[in-house]
């Protein structure tokens, strides 16, 4: 069984800053079946990235997505007011498991 | 336009069995690589999926809950259930579905729309 690490915990930023966030893999993962998603206080989860590097519809292109292997990085370039949340990775266990993981999150905070 | 909503008890008492209901609009459960799963979150903890169930009614769970948990489908009411039996006061949280999207006529390994949630409190 999969499982993810994301680090740091937490992310204290001044907006404007650039947000470098990581997910690691207990073992190679296919970059087809990562993910990361963006969670504000009250809200459902919105997905950002997905196959490690493809935005999702509608997502700036100040979030981007990279890695392989065991080791993923979400990367956000210029901090905007509205991305200060917590963020998570996914992993896709494809056919089989065909089974979701999904990493502890990194909160990005407001210095 | 895709839509997810959960409905469901808001109260439930420890032992009792939850049953959540998952109405979606805006795609079928039929379509090939299409799945619809359940994910939960403790108040102020992480995200954590417990199951989903695919287009060709291949259901999946978390390893660790899967003694405790069933999903199935009604394609042609377009909803989805998950029960959860035992429940316990640690199970207390908000619970979503959300839409495993297909990519090619497969599963694409990500959850591309989410509904809002819905809240269960686990206490006598």
């Amino acid at each position: 069984e999969i499982v993810l690490a994301q680090s740091p915990g937490t992310l204290s930023l001044s907006p404007g800053e650039r947000a470098t966030l990581s997910c690691r893999a207990s073992q190679s993962v296919s970059s087809s079946f990562l993910a990361w998603y963006q969670q504000k206080p009250g809200q459902a989860p919105r997905l950002l990235i997905y196959g490690a590097s493809s935005r999702a519809t509608g997502i700036p292109d100040r979030f981007s997505g990279s890695g392989s292997g065991t080791d993923f990085t979400l990367t956000i370039s210029r901090l905007e007011p509205e991305d200060f949340a917590v963020y998570y990775c996914q992993h896709y266990g494809g056919s089989p498991p065909r089974i979701f993981t999904f990493g502890p999150g990194t909160k990005v905070d407001i210095k | 336009q895709i839509t997810l909503k959960e409905s469901g008890p808001t109260l439930v008492k420890p032992t009792q069995t939850l049953t959540l209901t998952c109405t979606f609009s805006g795609f079928s459960l039929s379509t090939s690589g299409v799945g619809v799963g359940w994910i939960r979150q403790p108040p102020g903890k992480a995200l954590e999926w417990l199951a989903l169930i695919y287009w060709d009614d291949d259901k999946r769970y978390s390893p660790s809950l899967k003694t405790r948990l069933t999903i199935t489908k009604d394609t042609s009411k377009n909803q989805v259930v998950l029960t959860m039996t035992n429940m316990d006061p640690v199970d207390t949280g908000t619970y979503y579905c959300a839409r495993s999207a297909p990519v090619r006529g497969t599963p694409g390994g990500y959850m591309d729309v989410w509904g809002k949630g819905t809240t269960v409190t686990v206490s006598s």
